[in-house]
């Protein structure tokens, strides 16, 4: 079975750009998960959804990030204008709603100049 | 408060022996759940192992066995006959609550370096 997938794998763009994450979930997993990765402040959660529906966005750090999740197998996250300091690893993750393990895609280096 | 205490910012061991990672938590839950992940310099996050707060055993993945006490809050991760693909980050996760909601809650990690 394919693991999580995630595109791009890098991205590079100038501040003030728009930059949009995809995240296709393992089929039939129904929770979905937004992880931002740092030196300087680890791993944090930036938002999550079961069902496709938003259950916690209190990670989103400011109102420039917008995720979706238009049906089970596809999100976005969308940093609008983006800035340097979101320089980071996002993550994309899933689980089954009932599940335990959280499976992690292999991740989005994104560098903002 | 910190959540998730990892205080070893990086381990040696020798190829083939076994080493402790360490990892804290702190909750008022009841219910909640730990795990770990490995991390190697290939970036992806790679699961380890889980241990449940109503689990009486404890864990155990192949070479990868979770020391969980309760009463102290820590969980640490046991690595049997360490081989040299084991060098890598190790983070400890927390979900607080069982089977709700599904946020993990990280420590800062442990670089694990295998020496042969």
């Amino acid at each position: 079975d394919a693991g999580v997938i995630q595109s791009p794998r890098h991205e590079v763009t100038e501040m003030g750009q728009e930059v949009t994450l995809r995240c296709k979930p393992i089929s039939g997993h129904n929770s979905l998960f937004w992880y931002r990765q740092t030196m300087m402040r680890g791993l944090e959660l930036l938002i999550y959804f079961n069902n496709n529906v938003p259950i916690d966005d209190s990670g989103m750090p400011e109102d420039r990030f917008s995720a979706k999740m238009p049906n089970a197998s596809f999100s976005t996250l969308k940093i609008q204008p983006s800035e340097p300091r979101d320089s980071a690893v996002y993550f994309c993750a899933s689980r089954k709603i009932l599940g335990n393990e959280q499976y992690f895609g292999p991740g989005t280096r994104l560098t903002v100049t | 408060a910190q959540k998730i205490t990892q205080t070893q910012p990086g381990m040696f061991v020798q190829e083939k022996e076994a080493v402790t990672l360490d990892c804290t938590y702190d909750t008022s839950d009841q219910s909640y759940g730990l795990f770990w992940y490995k991390q190697p310099s290939s970036g992806e996050m790679i699961f380890l192992i889980y241990q449940g707060s109503y689990d009486e055993q404890n864990a155990t993945e192949g070479r990868y066995s979770l020391n969980f006490q309760k009463a102290r809050k820590s969980a640490n991760l046991v690595i049997s006959a360490s081989q040299l693909g084991d060098s890598a980050m190790y983070f400890c996760a927390m979900r607080e609550g069982y089977n709700q909601g599904g946020k993990l809650i990280f420590g800062q990690g442990t670089e694990l370096s295998v020496k042969p």
